[in-house]
């Protein structure tokens, strides 16, 4: 099967300016999720949808960072204005949904931000 | 609120050498650990989960609910499990706590 794609791959901007993700998970995956690292520290966990609804958005800094799942497939997430401090990697992620334990997380290759 | 500490940034051992990769974590409830791990280049993905009690690629580890500790074995290392290794907590609704991760050399 398909893995989670995520585009761009690299993105460079400079401060101040907006920037925008997207998010392709596993056919099938209701939950979806978005998680940033930063260099040298694991992923932190930004959002997690269920279909199009959302789960947890507790960690993700509302005053810049917004996130959609519109038709409970496709995600973005953006960033305006972006801050030297967002620079890191966006991770998107995907699992399948259940109420009886944890579900194996399958992970993209990540959108890698610098922000000058 | 859950945490996780890898205290290790680092761990170099030798090939055949044992390797022990730390992993506490603090959370009130009844937790689920796994180890995730990303190879050079490679997506993060799940080496094992503790539910499951298997060994996967000769790595074992056991949830230790005395010493909140979820530590990863391997008896016999090789140069093929050089990698980041994050330990992880699940808690309710599947969201996952990541340690800060723990990269693994493993030397001819």
């Amino acid at each position: 099967e398909a893995g989670v794609a995520q585009s761009p791959r690299y993105k460079i901007i400079e401060k101040r300016q907006s920037v925008a993700f997207w998010c392709n998970p596993i056919s099938g995956h209701a939950t979806l999720y978005w998680y940033q690292q930063i260099l040298g520290q694991g992923p932190k966990l930004l959002i997690q949808f269920q279909n199009n609804g959302v789960v947890d958005d507790s960690q993700l800094p509302k005053d810049r960072f917004s996130a959609e799942r519109l038709k409970g497939v496709d995600s973005t997430l953006k960033i305006q204005p972006a801050k030297l401090e967002d620079s890191a990697v966006y991770l998107c992620a995907s699992s399948q949904f259940g109420t009886s334990g944890a579900y194996e997380q399958y992970f993209g290759p990540g959108t890698r931000l610098t922000v000058t | 609120a859950q945490r996780v500490t890898q205290p290790e940034k680092l761990l170099s051992v030798f090939k055949g050498a044992p390797v022990e990769l730390k992993c506490n974590y603090s959370y009130s409830g009844s937790p689920e650990l796994f180890w995730y791990v990303q190879y050079s280049r490679q997506r993060l993905q799940l080496l094992l989960r503790h539910i499951s009690r298997e060994s996967i690629k000769g790595f074992t580890a056991d949830l230790n609910k005395g010493e909140t500790s979820f530590h990863l074995k391997k008896p016999f290392a090789q140069e093929e499990d050089s990698a980041m290794y994050y330990c992880a907590l699940s808690a309710a609704g599947n969201m996952l706590t990541f340690g800060g991760g723990t990269r693994l050399m493993v030397k001819p």
